[in-house]
């Protein structure tokens, strides 16, 4: 089991530019949740998505998106990056019954804006 | 709205040291109560978890007890080794938010030999 995979690792965009960062969920799990987390601080939910659809959302402007894929594969989209967007994005995988609470999580990709 | 408390690092230990790391929630809705660790350069790590009131949590000589009267999940580790060197986060998720895990900004350890 490859666990949750994220690609690329690192990153460097310029200002104003777009990124697409990808998560390949652990085995079996369809649940997907992209956090942000800049440095020395604790991850940010940015938003979850279920059967293809966002279950839920962060507070995160609209120039972030996302998509899910019918494999459970999903997509983070970030429109018109600013310099405080640099950061490690992070996705977890999980199943969405409750009764298993674990999520595991990838990597993550480094993106630096510059 | 939901928030987790954890105490500022850096921690520094010498090896066969006690542990302690508080952290503290509140919550709109029922928790459920994590602890992850970072190590250098990679993702977060389950390290244990408690779903219910005076449940306690364990793996790899790490224990935490949830405790509702006071609202606190603290983590323990009787001895640590230099392996434990890590950031631990601090975590949790309700039944209002099921699988949004809300963090603390997460407390740096360095055990030395």
């Amino acid at each position: 089991d490859a666990g949750v995979t994220q690609s690329p690792t690192h990153l460097i965009k310029t200002r104003g530019q777009q990124v697409t960062l990808r998560c390949s969920p652990k085995s079996g799990h369809d649940t997907v949740s992209w956090y942000q987390q800049a440095l020395g601080q604790g991850p940010q939910f940015i938003f979850q998505y279920y059967e293809e659809e966002e279950r839920q959302r962060g507070n995160f402007p609209d120039r972030f998106s996302g998509h899910q894929f019918p494999n459970y594969s999903s997509e983070l989209n970030v429109n018109a990056l600013l310099l405080g967007d640099s950061a490690l994005y992070l996705c977890a995988s999980s199943f969405l019954d409750r009764r298993n609470t674990e999520a595991f999580f990838g990597q993550g990709t480094r993106l630096t804006v510059v | 709205g939901d928030s987790v408390t954890q105490m500022e690092g850096p921690v520094t230990l010498s090896e066969e040291a006690f542990l302690t790391i508080n952290c503290t929630y509140t919550a709109t809705g029922y928790p459920s109560l994590f602890w992850y660790v970072q190590y250098p350069g990679e993702g977060l790590q389950l390290l244990l978890k408690a779903t219910k009131a005076d449940d306690k949590g364990s793996n790899k000589g790490f224990e935490a007890t949830y405790r509702k009267e006071t609202t606190s999940f603290h983590l323990e580790k009787g001895s640590v080794q230099v392996s434990d060197s890590a950031v631990y986060f601090c975590a949790l998720t309700t039944t209002d938010s099921w699988g949004k895990l809300q963090f603390g900004a997460g407390t740096q350890v360095v055990v030395t030999p």
